[in-house]
């Protein structure tokens, strides 16, 4: 079985910083995957990392994958409001596996 | 193009009561899922199939049963539901052999267990 942590749970942060967030998994993966959710809502695609040292990047958001570590990184950049949402990574070892999810809110 | 559709929305049951969730998609994926979201708990796999025929076991299946009659359908089942249950189900669909396709997610299915 793959465990897949993430860090930190809740995230405050304030317009226009940095911050990251990141995604630890127990077992060897080439699939990375990031979402996001808005309250009340589905779950939406952001992300797909399939190799050692994949960067993406859109927008104000940039996720990279270190297969060696078993880490994945969500950087954001700037934040706006609009990024407030809770965040998910996934690893894939024949099934999804989900982390717990990072909540973000931006504040001004 | 509808993508994963899931019915109903919203229920509500009482403890015993048995029901379906439905979950459809038009996309030809072979992979479907279902998934249970709890406050804190991210999402945890109930039940998966790879294709028609073909159903297993996730993280969290007991009291829940899934059939895969067709590529398009993946239903879920409780058979007698617990206050335990109360959550929101979201189905989700993917193809094989193309991992660079995430999965596709259905909006949700809000069930409330009295």
């Amino acid at each position: 079985e793959l465990k897949v942590e993430q860090n930190p749970l809740f995230l405050s942060m304030q317009e226009e910083k940095n911050y990251t967030i990141y995604c630890n998994y127990s077992t060897t993966s080439d699939r990375l995957y990031w979402y996001r959710q808005d309250p009340g809502k589905s779950l939406e695609s952001l992300f797909v990392l399939l190799s050692n040292g994949a960067v993406k990047q859109e927008g104000r958001l940039m996720a990279s994958l270190d297969t060696k570590a078993r880490l994945s990184t969500l950087h954001i950049t700037a934040a706006v409001h609009d990024l407030s949402a809770t965040y998910f990574c996934a690893a894939n070892l024949g099934q999804f596996y989900f982390g717990t999810g990072t909540s973000l809110t931006v504040i001004p | 193009n509808a993508g994963v559709t899931q019915t109903p929305k919203f229920q509500v049951l009482k403890t015993g009561q048995s029901m379906t969730l439905q979950c459809a998609q038009d996309m030809n994926h072979e992979y479907m899922s279902w998934y249970r979201q709890d406050p804190g708990m991210g999402l945890r796999l109930i039940h998966y199939s790879v294709g028609a025929g073909i159903t297993d076991q996730g993280e969290v299946p007991n009291g829940y049963n899934v059939s895969r009659s067709t590529t398009e359908d993946f239903p879920l089942r409780l058979l007698s539901a617990a206050p335990s249950q109360t959550s929101v189900y979201f189905c989700a669909s993917s193809r094989l052999g193309t991992e660079n396709q995430p999965q596709h997610f259905g909006d949700g299915t809000r069930l409330s267990i009295l």
